[in-house]
């Protein structure tokens, strides 16, 4: 068990660029999510994946975020024409089967938005 | 999923117990208690969960009262590595489910 990675663990970008994030969960962990934590609050849920199927999008995901999940394994969340709002940690997490909701996190990545 | 209501903040010696209370009133028959926690920097760490049973593991033990409508996380001894912030989040299980954090508790374990 090799936990959940993210990379970058920090990215420093200008208004209007592009960014991307990926994330590889534990192996066996059928399960992804996404979400979003800013200073103070507690994590935001963005969007899930059960294997390659996206299941749900909160209304939090805007037009600019998009997620993928191809065949099932890494995931990567992509963030167009970056807005200084969208500065906040960016955190996911893998769970197995279709039960119990124990989700192993990553540290997460930190977007800052100049 | 239910709300929860937690303290903002809470004090705790090193090496007494640590006593984390939530309410969630409006807790559905088929709904989990969980808990994890958020040490400052890092993702959040699953502790432990339970439906209406007390539930104990190798990090802490949970109290659920018979009406289902409020918990206790317990800490036996907190140490210094156990000061986070500590998330109640009740949560249906199944293919569709999530869960969703509050604010939760600042714990700050102190010699």
């Amino acid at each position: 068990d090799t936990g959940v990675s993210q990379d970058p663990r920090h990215k420093i970008t200008k208004r209007g660029q592009n960014v991307t994030f990926r994330c590889d969960p534990i192996s066996e962990h059928n399960r992804l999510y996404w979400y979003r934590q800013t200073l103070g609050q507690g994590p935001e849920f963005l969007t899930y994946f059960q294997n390659e199927a996206q299941l749900e999008k909160s209304r939090l995901l805007s037009d600019r975020f998009s997620a993928e999940r191809p065949k099932g394994s890494f995931s990567t969340l992509e963030i167009q024409r970056t807005e200084q709002g969208d500065s906040a940690m960016y955190l996911c997490a893998s769970g197995r089967g279709q039960g119990a909701n124990v989700l192993t996190f990553g540290a997460g990545s930190r977007l800052t938005v100049l | 999923d239910a709300k929860t209501t937690q303290p903002p903040s809470m004090d705790c010696a090193e090496g007494r117990a640590a006593n984390l209370p939530c309410n969630h009133s409006t807790i559905s028959g088929n709904e989990y208690v969980y808990w994890y926690r958020q040490i400052h920097s890092q993702g959040p760490q699953y502790i432990i969960h339970g439906l209406k049973n007390n539930e104990t593991n190798e990090m802490a033990s949970l109290i659920i009262t018979e009406d289902r409508k409020s918990s206790t996380l317990i800490l036996p001894h907190a140490t210094l590595r156990d000061t986070a912030v500590y998330y109640c989040i009740v949560s249906a299980t199944g293919t569709a489910s999530k869960l969703t954090f509050g604010t939760g508790t600042r714990l700050q374990v102190t010699l």
